[in-house]
């Protein structure tokens, strides 16, 4: 089945640091999602992709859409604390409504005050 | 607007018992998902209702698990009878019925199986 690999599992910055994160995929997807996850909490969608190439930003955070429709990064610029969680990339390949998302592994963030 | 809620946060049960998870969408989704994460790994898709029906369900691990959505409106997930390594989070979501729409995350329902 498909699969992406997302990487680093895990970093450990401080504060006022810029983080970066990348999903990459041997499939096409024609959308790509990045998703927060709490400590107990669902995951929370951050930024949604729907272009190759697409570049978007939401406050710190800033996103794109590879343009071979296989990868995808995440950057966090400037960390606070609270961006501490899981990050997990997300691609959905289905053209139809409600088609399965394929997760990466997850990239756990830590940010030392 | 209520979110995607599901019941029980967390369940632990001895191996060979049957925990059924429960998962209310958010008001007029039509879709309704499951999914899974155990430790340390990706969050695996398990299947996809639209309205009561099952749309995708080649996500589900093998017939311990039985998913229901009657009605179309909350869904069950049961489990029996569990093995070890059904452990893990498993994760409700939902979303309208149209492409590009958000999928909505619930909390999970934690479960240790014993």
């Amino acid at each position: 089945g498909q699969q992406l690999n997302q990487s680093p599992q895990s970093m450990f910055i401080q504060e006022g640091e810029d983080v970066s994160m990348n999903c990459t995929s041997s499939s096409i997807f024609n959308t790509w999602l990045w998703y927060k996850q709490d400590p107990g909490e669902g995951p929370v969608l951050l930024i949604a992709l729907y272009k190759a190439g697409e570049l978007t930003s939401n406050g710190r955070l800033t996103a794109q859409f590879g343009i071979t429709r296989k990868d995808s990064f995440l950057n966090i610029s400037a960390s606070i604390p609270s961006d501490v969680g899981i990050y997990f990339c997300a691609g959905q390949s289905g053209e139809t409504s409600g088609s399965r998302l394929t997760f990466g592994e997850g990239t756990q963030l830590t940010v030392n005050p | 607007e209520a979110g995607v809620t599901q019941f029980p946060s967390h369940s632990v049960i001895e191996k060979g018992q049957t925990v059924t998870l429960r998962c209310d969408p958010i008001s007029g989704h039509d879709n309704l998902y499951w999914y899974r994460r155990v430790m340390g790994k990706e969050i695996k898709f398990l299947l996809h209702f639209v309205k009561e029906s099952k749309q995708d369900e080649s996500g589900m691990p093998n017939n311990r698990f039985l998913a229901e959505r009657t009605g179309g409106t909350y869904s069950t997930l049961k489990v029996q009878p569990a093995e070890l390594e059904d452990s893990g989070v498993y994760f409700c979501a939902s979303s309208q019925y149209l492409r590009g729409n958000t999928i909505y995350f619930g909390e999970g329902s934690w479960l240790t199986v014993v």
